[in-house]
Parts: structure tokens; sequence; C-alpha cells
């Protein structure tokens, strides 16, 4: 059980161009869901939170008009990068909280690498 | 705030060789949980363990074995005769508990066991 799916798990795209990023929990609902970015030999940092049904809280630093997150149903939160640069390219990861769940774990995705040329 | 501070950066050692990945956190919050997760190549996140602030006993699982200890405010984890397998990046994290709470990772410890 617990499981989050990522997709498209790689993408490449122009300069200018927007790409978006699903995140999909296949087994339960998720009120709350985290996107998260990975620079190459760094750590996670998250980029923000979002729950159903309502805008996403954004860390600092991170611009708003630039990552819209949507977390329309409690299964799927999407991550849209608009006019992509080449330093946007990153790891994304998205996670996951099992609604149900008391223990606040948070399930991970596998990751969609996006590459902006 | 909340801090991880994972020192070492990479480890080498050799198949068969035990090696033991520090983990010191920062919280100010009385109840909180730890994890350990596992990064190998393929970039997925791989859940290794979560403790609960609560809970100090040690724990074994297979040759992994965990060391919580609050008075120092490490959670240190140890692989026993490390394989190939166990190369990857290691994270350690701390949350507190809400619904939103937010996962806070160290910088990651890379992790090379060689043949």
């Amino acid at each position: 059980g617990a499981v989050v799916s990522q997709h498209p798990s790689w993408v490449i795209c122009k300069s200018g161009t927007s790409v978006k990023i699903e995140c999909r929990s296949l087994d339960f609902q998720a009120t709350t869901m985290f996107w998260y970015r990975q620079f190459p030999k760094q750590s996670l940092m998250l980029m923000a939170t979002s729950n159903e049904g309502s805008k996403a809280t954004y860390e600092q630093g991170v611009e708003k008009d630039k990552f819209l997150i949507n977390h329309a149903s409690l299964t799927l939160s999407t991550l849209t990068v608009t006019s992509a640069h080449p330093e946007d390219s990153s790891f994304y990861i998205c996670s996951a909280r099992d609604w149900g769940d008391s223990s606040y774990e948070q399930y991970f995705g596998p990751g969609t690498r996006l590459t902006v040329t | 705030a909340q801090k991880v501070t994972q020192a070492q950066t990479e480890i080498s050692v050799v198949e068969k060789e035990d090696v033991t990945l520090d983990c010191v956190y920062e919280t100010r919050d009385t109840t909180y949980y730890l994890f350990w997760y596992k990064q190998p190549p393929s970039g997925e996140l791989v859940f290794l363990i979560r403790r609960n602030s609560f809970d100090e006993q040690n724990e074994i699982s297979g040759r992994y074995s965990w060391n919580f200890q609050k008075s120092t405010s490490s959670f240190n984890f140890t692989i026993t005769a490390s394989q190939v397998v166990d190369s990857a990046v290691y994270f350690c994290a701390l949350s507190y508990t809400g619904a939103n709470s937010k996962l806070t990772f160290g910088k990651g410890i890379t992790l090379s066991v060689r043949p």
C-alpha cells in the first residue's frame, strides 16, 4: 500500500515552454501533498505544501507564478513549471500524506527529472 | 526552527565492513519524528525507518540498526557487513507532528561500498 506515482519520469523541454508534472496517490487519499526539488549532489528542498481544494503554501524564495501547483482532488496534485529555463533543470519529487495515517509519514513518488534545453 | 546535520558527506568502505552514518538534529518540539531514507542512483527515495521521539528503543532490522539518543539529539544508522547494493545516498530527516508538518532533511551522506 501507500504508493505514489509521478508522471512523466523524465522530460526534456525547450527554454520558454511550460511543463506539467503529475503526482498521484494510487491507493490512499492524500489531503496534503508536498513538492521538492533536488539539484545534483544536494539534498531535497521543499518547494511547497498543497492541501486538496486550497491554494498551495510556498516556501520562501520559491516563485509562486513560476511553479504553479494545483491539488484538485484527493489523489492528484500537479506542478507546472512555467516559462522554463535551463536553471529549472532539476529532479522534482512529490510526496503525499495519507489522510487516515496518524504517523504523519510522507510517501514519496519516484521523481521526475526535468531538463530544459 | 528545525535542523538536521549529517556531518559526514562521503564514506567509502570495503564490502563486509560495518559503517555508521551519523545524524544530529535540533528541534524545540517535544514530539517529533525522525526518519532515514535511502536514495539509490535511480533517484527514488526508499523509506528505511521512522522513530517517534517518545520511543528511544534501538531498532534492528536485518543488517540495519538504529541508535536513538535524545540526550545527544542523535539518531545514528549502522549497516553491518555492508554490501555493494548499500551504495547510495542516505538522508536523515525530522518532522514535527501535525497535518501540514514538513520534513527537514539533512544534506545526505554518500556511501560507496567497494567490492
